[in-house]
């Protein structure tokens, strides 16, 4: 079945560590979007990727960062955790930037 | 203040009735959309449904649109202890290329 996929489910960093979140899509969709979620509220936009287009969110912080090497595949890279960095980060796909956006399960990231 | 809201912000109810929340949001738009959100996992696309269009359906689900009063509301008839989730309401800004901004959600909660 297409869908799209996030690896690791969890994951444990430490503070100042990098990591990477990672994102694969077999919709061979155009468009693929990070979102940070923190307990009980709304998803929030972080950039998305239009083709090898990269749109950056005004009030996204330099230390997050993403990369997309191919259609299939979205990074997202935090390069040096905060423990405010601690929350559930999403990525989504969709064919055009109004279109149903299809989201993986998540990545929680814990920041100790 | 976010583009969509959702009222109320948590709602409680019996297995078998229905619940109704409402979305508000302030710009005009072409579409809005309705997604659900599991504890704890992505968000899954429930309707779209476009500003020339004004109820929508699908299975237990009944979506609105006032453009005019530029509100929505979403209705899960005969609701199941399944239905326990967030749901958020996602609108655009209108003009080409603006992407979906979603709202704080409503928390429902199914009693068995």
């Amino acid at each position: 079945d297409a869908m799209v996929i996030q690896n690791p489910r969890y994951q444990v960093t430490q503070f100042g560590k990098p990591v990477t979140l990672s994102c694969s899509q077999t919709l061979n969709h155009n468009v693929m979007y990070w979102y940070q979620q923190k307990s009980s509220q709304a998803p929030k936009l972080l950039f998305h990727y239009y083709d090898k287009d990269f749109n950056n969110e005004a009030d996204t912080p330099d230390n997050f960062q993403s990369r997309r090497p191919n259609t299939s595949f979205c990074f997202l890279d935090i390069r040096s955790p905060g423990l405010g960095d601690a929350a559930m980060y999403l990525c989504a796909t969709s064919s055009g930037i109004q279109e149903t956006q299809y989201f993986g399960p998540g990545t929680r990231l814990l920041v100790l | 203040s976010q583009q969509g809201e959702e009222d109320p912000q948590a709602l409680s109810i019996q297995e078998g009735e229905n619940a109704t929340m409402n979305c508000s949001y302030k710009t005009s738009i072409n579409n809005l959309q309705w997604y659900r959100q599991n504890s704890g996992r992505g968000l899954v696309h429930l309707i779209l449904i476009r500003s020339n269009e004004r109820e929508k359906h699908s299975g237990r689900l009944r979506v609105t649109l006032d453009t005019s009063k530029k509100s929505s509301s979403l209705l899960i008839t005969a609701s199941r202890a399944a239905d326990t989730a967030s749901y958020f309401c996602a609108t655009d800004k209108g003009a080409a290329g603006n992407k979906l901004t979603f709202g704080g959600g409503t928390r429902v909660l199914v009693k068995p």
